[in-house]
């Protein structure tokens, strides 16, 4: 079955603090990987994404992400959280030879103490 | 560029009522999704549309649940009758054909009393 685990709902850091945030996939075949933002009452945006490759992936704001296939995992990961950072984060997992259905995670609440 | 609009933003309607949300892509975007998002939840796929023709609606619920993609373009999403567990935000993506890259609207949040 085809699936993703967010493990942790809600994770709470200081700002200045660095964050890491889990995500393990079942996939049956190659995948393709997606970390997106939501802020409140907005559209998800997309961090950045993985096909192969280098298995650690830069994306926008600051925020990378490492590919383990071991692990099955593709954990979210900033050095230093800012408060805007404060937004519901889902990992995703897609067809990888072509467009497709996205399969998420149930998304990690992050809020960022002063 | 323009990014993906969607409307209405918020709608509040009794059960079994109906209600039509509406998408309008990227200009150019081949490929359209409606997701439907319930509370606590990741989006899950209701439907997918290549240009005018559907790829994948085996997650929508027919017997209530309708889409069409008229030439091509906007999209509307239809509920009816709807019901209490189809309160959620309904989220329009879409995508150049074939591309990974899934650019999403603001979505529609529906509460049905």
């Amino acid at each position: 079955a085809q699936s993703v685990t967010q493990p942790d709902i809600h994770i709470t850091v200081s700002e200045g603090a660095s964050l890491e945030l889990r995500c393990n996939y079942s996939y049956g075949a190659t995948p393709y990987l997606f970390w997106y933002v939501q802020s409140p009452g907005q559209g998800l945006q997309l961090l950045l994404k993985y096909f192969s490759g280098d298995t650690l992936v830069q994306g926008i704001k600051g925020f990378e992400a490492e590919f383990k296939r071991s692990q099955s995992s593709f954990n979210l990961r900033k050095p230093s959280v800012h408060w805007s950072d404060a937004a519901e984060y889902f990992c995703a997992v897609g067809p990888y030879n072509q467009g497709g259905k996205l399969i998420f995670g149930q998304g990690t609440e992050l809020s960022v103490k002063p | 560029e323009a990014g993906v609009a969607q409307s209405p933003r918020y709608k509040i309607i009794e059960k079994r009522q109906s209600v039509a949300f509406w998408c309008n892509p990227i200009s150019g975007h081949a490929t359209l999704y409606w997701y439907q998002q319930i509370l606590g939840q990741g989006p899950k796929l209701l439907i997918q549309f290549q240009n005018n023709g559907v790829v994948d609606d085996s997650q929508l619920p027919k017997d209530r649940f309708s889409a069409e993609r008229l030439k091509g373009v906007d999209s509307t999403l239809k509920i009816q009758p709807a019901k209490l567990e189809d309160s959620a935000v309904y989220l329009c993506a879409s995508s150049l054909a074939g591309s990974h890259e899934q650019y999403f609207g603001p979505g529609t949040r529906l509460t049905v009393t």
